[in-house]
């Protein structure tokens, strides 16, 4: 079945530090993917989606492209601060099966 | 504001007393989910909902109820608790339609069973 396997943490950084998060997944056809964010005590909530191979979706600084042929979804940003201490979620979305399927999470801690 | 209002945020019962927590979304969205978070397991899915008295299980149903009397409402019911459902709770709802598909969540309920 689909799956989403992203790198173990905890990753630390020191602040102004450049992040990759990795993420690849296996499924079948073609999923939608997402970076979903974790802050302290909240929920989760979407940072950045792509639908389609060769998308890059961007927010905040954060960016992941679409890669069909090494069927992964990196996580990057060029500069991190303290306030992207968080717990980092790569998901897909399957519209066939109507359900999105989540990574373990990984999380960030930034030193200032 | 568009939103997943889940209640209570935080729970402390005993093993075997019945409970309920509230999911209320105000999108109008078809789908509404229950996932538990673990240390490691990243989020699971609980039970999954794609309309009104439409429900399914996901991939931990045990020991859990829902329903979907009304679009906006998914509440989740564990009829009687145990130690291992000691966990933080989230609610998720999200548009099948318009091609939206990415999830909202709730804050989120930290239940802990003793």
């Amino acid at each position: 079945g689909d799956s989403v396997t992203q790198m173990e943490g905890p990753v630390t950084l020191s602040e102004e530090a450049f992040l990759t998060i990795n993420c690849t997944y296996t499924a079948t056809g073609y999923p939608s993917l997402f970076w979903y964010v974790q802050y302290p005590g909240e929920g989760l909530q979407l940072l950045l989606k792509a639908t389609k191979a060769d998308d890059k979706g961007s927010n905040k600084g954060f960016e992941a492209t679409y890669r069909k042929e090494t069927t992964s979804f990196h996580l990057e940003k060029g500069s991190v601060q303290v306030s992207d201490s968080a717990v980092y979620f790569c998901a897909l979305y399957h519209t066939g099966g109507f359900k999105t399927i989540f990574g373990a999470g990984t999380r960030l801690f930034v030193k200032a | 504001e568009a939103q997943v209002t889940q209640n209570p945020r935080y729970l402390i019962t005993v093993t075997g007393k019945k409970l309920t927590v509230t999911c209320s979304q105000n999108m109008n969205h078809e789908y509404m989910s229950w996932y538990r978070q673990d240390p490691g397991l990243g989020l699971r899915q609980i039970y999954y909902s794609m309309n009104v008295e439409v429900t399914d299980k996901g991939d931990v149903p045990e020991g859990y109820k829902v329903s979907r009397k009304e679009k906006r409402n998914f509440p989740l019911i564990l009829e009687s608790p145990s130690p291992n459902q000691t966990s933080l709770y989230f609610c998720a709802s999200s548009s099948l339609t318009g091609g939206r598909t990415e999830a909202f969540f709730g804050q989120g309920t930290r239940l802990t069973v003793v």
